[in-house]
């Protein structure tokens, strides 16, 4: 049983597409998030997701625009994608005022 | 503002001993947690150990303990008998609280590789 899923895992694209990259959680969480890993490992906050509210935004670009449809699921769409969005990004969940956050497999997103 | 900070980029150590890898954090809040998250080459993070900066005792969860030492801000990742499957990148992080405690995000170092030898 997968806990946190992402699609797809692997995503190749041209600079100036627009992509979506979907998650989605079965473990009635209701916090979701969005992490950016890139390629030196370094991991950070983009999103937060609270009961289908966005609470956190991290000064990430207006291109990146997620979309909570319901608790379980979070998606983020990017638009006009540059070289610099390259990189794996990490959904999450947690239940609200729980400390463990559950990750998904990430998705690796290359931009060419 | 918060701050995890790893100082080593890399360790190697033999089959069957024990390692400990470092973290240190900086922040103003009194209310905190600290975590450990291994990350293997295949690309999965993996949440391996939790301290509240309220606990009295470090935290365990079988071959791996948290030597939390609060007045150091020091929360370092101890593996006890390594294993090859150990080997991976491990990150510590510290949860941010928001909005009265309504969501928390993860402020990560920046890992640490470690290499287990046979």
């Amino acid at each position: 049983d997968t806990a946190v899923s992402q699609t797809p895992k692997y995503l190749v694209t041209q600079m100036g597409n627009d992509k979506s990259i979907k998650c989605e959680q079965n473990l009635g969480h209701d916090t979701m998030y969005w992490y950016k890993q890139d390629s030196k490992k370094f991991l950070k906050i983009m999103f937060s997701y609270n009961n289908k509210e966005l609470i956190i935004n991290e000064t990430v670009p207006n291109r990146f625009s997620p979309k909570s449809p319901d608790k379980a699921h979070l998606n983020l769409h990017i638009n006009s994608l540059e070289l610099g969005d390259s990189a794996v990004y990490f959904c999450a969940s947690s239940r609200q005022e729980s400390y463990e956050q559950y990750f998904g497999p990430g998705t690796r997103l290359t931009v060419t | 503002a918060q701050k995890i900070t790893q100082t080593q980029p890399g360790m190697f150590v033999q089959e069957k001993e024990a390692v400990t890898l470092d973290c240190t954090y900086d922040t103003s809040d009194p209310s905190y947690g600290l975590f450990w998250y291994k990350q293997p080459s295949s690309g999965e993070m993996i949440f391996l150990i939790y301290q509240g900066s309220y606990d009295q005792q470090n935290a365990t969860e079988g071959r791996y303990s948290l030597n939390f030492q609060k007045a150091r801000k020091s929360a370092n990742l101890v593996i006890s008998a390594s294993q090859l499957g150990d080997s991976a990148m491990y990150f510590c992080a510290m949860r941010e609280l928001n909005y009265g405690g309504a969501t928390n995000k993860l402020i990560f170092g920046t890992g640490t590789l470690l290499a287990v030898q046979p």
